[in-house]
């Protein structure tokens, strides 16, 4: 079965300061994809980033980026200069034969 | 312009009653889910439709009953409502999420209490 992990349910990181969100996943799949959402308090889930499990380069965005260790099997997310405005959960999530498996979340908020 | 939309976006019922959900996605996507998201905001995947067909039913009781219409239209017909119902229930599309990127694209959500 395919299951995410997420260990930290609540980070505080300091304005402009860079955060790591942690993700473990499991599965048996040799193909399978990874995904990071952001669902700040106002509700809706917003897609932040990809990464698919042939990629040989970490996934970035702007200033996210994705720290894939395949063998660890891990996919962290990093975001490089904290806002105020990227408080908010943080979900990882990993796609599944016509499903999305989420991980339990991680409480981001930025201290100015 | 929206890109998934539901409504309602605030659902206050009593409990028996019986209500629905409706989605809409604009995106031309052959795939539409529906989630429910507890108090403690675990995300949970309840439904997942394929071009109209069931794929997904993740042990949701038989008082849930989705339907989809069309590729672009997943509702949520919930019957005999209970306390425990109450969560925000979130619509998302995507294309067939068997391989490549194909990010969800999700609703604003419906916040559903039951008193």
């Amino acid at each position: 079965a395919q299951k995410i992990t997420q260990t930290q349910p609540g980070m505080f990181v300091q304005e402009k300061e860079a955060v790591t969100l942690d993700c473990t996943y499991d599965t048996s799949d040799q193909s399978y994809g990874l995904f990071w959402y952001k669902q700040p308090s106002s509700g809706e889930m917003i897609f932040l980033i990809y990464q698919g499990s042939y990629d040989e380069q970490n996934a970035t965005e702007g200033r996210y980026s994705l720290n894939f260790q395949k063998a660890r099997k891990s996919a962290n997310l990093v975001i490089s200069a904290s806002q105020l405005g990227d408080s908010a959960m943080y979900f990882c999530a990993m796609r599944g034969t016509y499903k999305y498996i989420f991980g339990t979340g991680t409480r981001l908020k930025v201290l100015a | 312009d929206t890109a998934v939309s539901q409504t309602p976006k605030y659902l206050v019922t009593q409990m028996g009653n019986d209500k629905s959900i409706k989605c809409e996605q604009n995106l031309g996507h052959d795939t539409m889910y529906w989630y429910k998201q507890d108090s403690k905001k675990f995300l949970k995947i309840m439904f997942s439709y394929n071009n109209k067909e069931l794929i997904i039913n993740e042990t949701v009781p038989n008082r849930f009953s989705p339907k989809s219409p069309d590729k672009a239209h997943l509702n949520l017909h919930i019957n005999s409502l209970e306390l425990g119902d109450s969560a925000v229930y979130f619509c998302a599309s995507s294309q067939a999420p068997i391989r490549g990127r194909n990010e969800q694209y999700f609703g604003p959500g419906t916040r559903l209490t039951v008193t």
